[in-house]
């Protein structure tokens, strides 16, 4: 079945703790795409990955950061999160057909 | 990149009326897509039309296109309570992409 799933699901943490948000893809996709989505904006784009090592800047980069290393992976890394990236987080692959999405992360940073 | 505006933004109607939404877009597209997004889920795949079509049916959705106009939209029969969720368009160009934006959805809201 294709997947995309995302790890952890619920995240409560504090200010400035280091945090990562894994995901995973199953169906060898070569894009994969991080966004959030806060209240009447939408789904923003953080960062996306063309292809292994390849990864650019989305729309509302700021505070994040992203690896690909392998195909399948794309974790999103907080290296000092702040309150105001408290948000729902979503992964996404894209086969050049379908978008597909993960459940979601939900983040609180207090 | 490419990114779908969704219009209206929030849409409230009674089961068993039908539901419309549209998008535009302003880049040339190879296909455009619409998903569904239930509250604080992540979207699901609905429909996909590509540039050459210009009508598609899945059950009760109805997808038209017109490149002319750069726009598109769904259209829900016969709507059900469970058909409250935001809808949004993702208009797609080719498989070698760069960003893939979303608009803000429109929030469909089915009373019973």
């Amino acid at each position: 079945e294709a997947q995309v799933t995302q790890n952890p699901r619920y995240l409560i943490t504090v200010t400035g703790k280091k945090l990562t948000v894994t995901c995973s893809q199953n169906m060898n996709h070569e894009y994969m795409s991080w966004y959030r989505q806060d209240p009447g904006l939408g789904l923003r784009q953080i960062y996306y990955s063309m292809n292994v090592e390849v990864t650019d800047k989305g729309d509302v980069p700021e505070g994040y950061k992203v690896s690909r290393k392998e195909k399948r992976n794309f974790p999103l890394i907080l290296e000092s999160p702040s309150p105001n990236q408290t948000s729902l987080y979503f992964c996404a692959s894209y086969s050049g057909n379908t978008i597909y999405f993960g459940e979601g992360s939900w983040l609180t940073v207090v | 990149s490419q990114q779908g505006e969704e219009d209206p933004q929030a849409l409230s109607i009674q089961e068993g009326e039908n539901a419309t939404m549209n998008c535009s877009y302003k880049t040339s597209i190879n296909n455009l897509q619409w998903y569904r997004q239930n509250s604080g889920r992540g979207l699901v795949h609905l429909i996909l039309i590509r540039s050459n079509e210009r009508e598609k049916h899945s059950g009760r959705l109805r997808v038209t296109l017109d490149t002319s106009k750069k726009s598109s939209s769904l259209l829900i029969t016969a709507s059900r309570a469970a058909d409250t969720a935001s809808y949004f368009c993702a208009p797609l160009r080719s498989y070698n992409t760069d960003k893939l934006i979303f608009g803000t959805g429109t929030r469909l809201q089915v009373f019973p």
